[in-house]
């Protein structure tokens, strides 16, 4: 099993481009989840999925965008960047009757 | 809504010193789970341990141990005997659950603990 892949590693955009995190799970969870960590606020949940076709919004979700159309997979778009988006971004997975959440190695982005 | 606190940002110890990282939680729900998270300066999370809100029994893992107490809202991790390599950021989170015990994946983390062990 590769767990929870995350692609890229590092990107730094320009304010008001757009980009897409990708984020990849093979352990057939059911939950996937988004965190942004930012220095001396940990992580804050962005938005999550229960399941395919079905997500909400987490703690912070403004500015970003998200939709799972397969179990596998579930990508956080970013629609026009923002300085305030640098951050360090996070995907989890966890199974239904777990609650063991697997995170992602991370992708550092810098917003300029 | 759910909250955690990690008083703690920044801990110096040297090593062999036991070491206790705090954690104080908010929640309205009576059944939630709580863990404790480590992120190495590689920059990885690396789960420590889940306990749920029903299992007040503290535990032991070698050098860690974990003390959760519902009466004071607390579930404190203590290193002991402690490394270099112990060094890290240390997140406690907590995660609520309906009645049947589905939490969905949603964790509210604490600020973290920055923990240097000093050789």
């Amino acid at each position: 099993n590769a767990g929870v892949t995350q692609t890229p590693k590092f990107q730094v955009l320009k304010t008001g481009q757009s980009m897409t995190l990708q984020c990849a799970q093979d352990m057939n969870h059911e939950y996937m989840s988004w965190y942004r960590q930012d220095p001396g606020m940990g992580l804050r949940l962005i938005h999550y999925s229960v399941g395919a076709g079905i997500t909400d919004q987490g703690e912070v979700p403004n500015g970003y965008n998200v939709s799972r159309s397969t179990t596998e997979d579930f990508p956080l778009r970013l629609l026009s960047a923002a300085p305030s988006q640098t951050s360090v971004y996070f995907c989890a997975s966890s199974h239904k009757y777990s609650d063991e959440q697997y995170f992602g190695p991370g992708t550092r982005l810098t917003v300029t | 809504a759910q909250k955690v606190t990690q008083a703690q940002t920044e801990i110096s110890v040297v090593e062999k010193e036991d070491v206790t990282l705090d954690c104080v939680y908010e929640t309205r729900d009576t059944t939630y789970y709580l863990f404790w998270y480590k992120q190495p300066p590689s920059g990885e999370l690396v789960f420590l341990i889940r306990r749920n809100s029903f299992d007040e029994q503290n535990e032991i893992s070698g050098r860690y141990s974990w003390n959760f107490q519902k009466s004071t809202s607390s579930f404190n991790f203590t290193i002991t005997a402690s490394q270099v390599v112990d060094s890290a950021v240390y997140f406690c989170a907590l995660s609520e659950a309906d009645a049947g015990g589905t939490s969905y994946g949603k964790l509210t983390f604490g600020q973290g603990t920055i923990l240097t062990v000093h050789p």
